[in-house]
């Protein structure tokens, strides 16, 4: 099992570009998650997904969308980059009240 | 409110025991976490206890529950340089689904 896989991995952005982040779980969990880490803020939630088909904002959701393609997949896009959300980018599953966390995504806005 | 707060920094020399609080204050907390980041890297569960519980050992570490006090700790005895990382404390409540609350994090460095 790869458990929870993100790409990329780094990523490099102008300000006004788009771009999807993508997250796949092959653990068969019902719950997916999008967080955000800043230095000195901790992790801060920006949607989450309970089962496939439905999606709720978290603590930070402007500035993001999301699609819970499948069981396994879900997406995370910024449709237009903006500095403030230059920071490192977890997805997470969770089954039983445990999460399990992706590698994470470095994005840099300019 | 849901709140999880824990001290940013913690030094310790290598071989003591480390022990890392957190303090929460919804008192409906089911589960308590502790999960650890290693630089560049995503977290990781180390260890979590159910609400009912007040003590919890699993090799070097050790989880103390004081539900009165909503105060929560992370004892890891003879520190070890592999112990450097982030460690988040985090709980989740009854009825919100699987959702987590994390602390901000504290960062165990170990001085030689």
């Amino acid at each position: 099992n790869a458990g929870v896989t993100q790409t990329p991995k780094f990523q490099v952005l102008k300000t006004g570009q788009s771009m999807t982040l993508q997250c796949a779980q092959d653990m068969n969990h019902n719950s997916m998650y999008w967080y955000r880490q800043d230095p000195g803020m901790g992790l801060r939630l920006i949607y989450y997904s309970a089962s496939e088909g439905t999606t709720d904002k978290g603590e930070v959701p402007n500035g993001y969308n999301v699609s819970r393609l499948n069981k396994r997949e879900f997406s995370l896009r910024l449709e237009s980059a903006a500095p403030s959300q230059t920071s490192v980018y977890f997805c997470a599953s969770s089954a039983q009240k445990r999460q399990f966390f992706g590698p994470g995504t470095r994005l840099t806005v300019l | 409110g849901e709140d999880v707060e824990q001290s940013l920094f913690l030094s310790v020399r290598e071989g003591d025991s480390s022990v890392i609080n957190c303090t929460y204050t919804d008192s409906s907390s089911t589960y308590l976490y502790w999960y650890k980041q290693e630089p560049g890297a995503g977290l990781q569960l180390l260890t979590y206890i159910f609400s009912n519980m007040d003590m919890k050992q699993d090799q070097r570490l050790t989880v103390l529950l004081n539900k009165k006090d909503k105060h929560l700790s992370l004892r890891i005895a003879d520190t070890q340089t592999g112990d450097s990382a982030i460690y988040f404390c985090a709980e989740t409540l009854m009825n919100r689904d699987d959702k987590i609350i994390f602390g901000k994090g504290t960062r165990l460095h170990i001085l030689p």
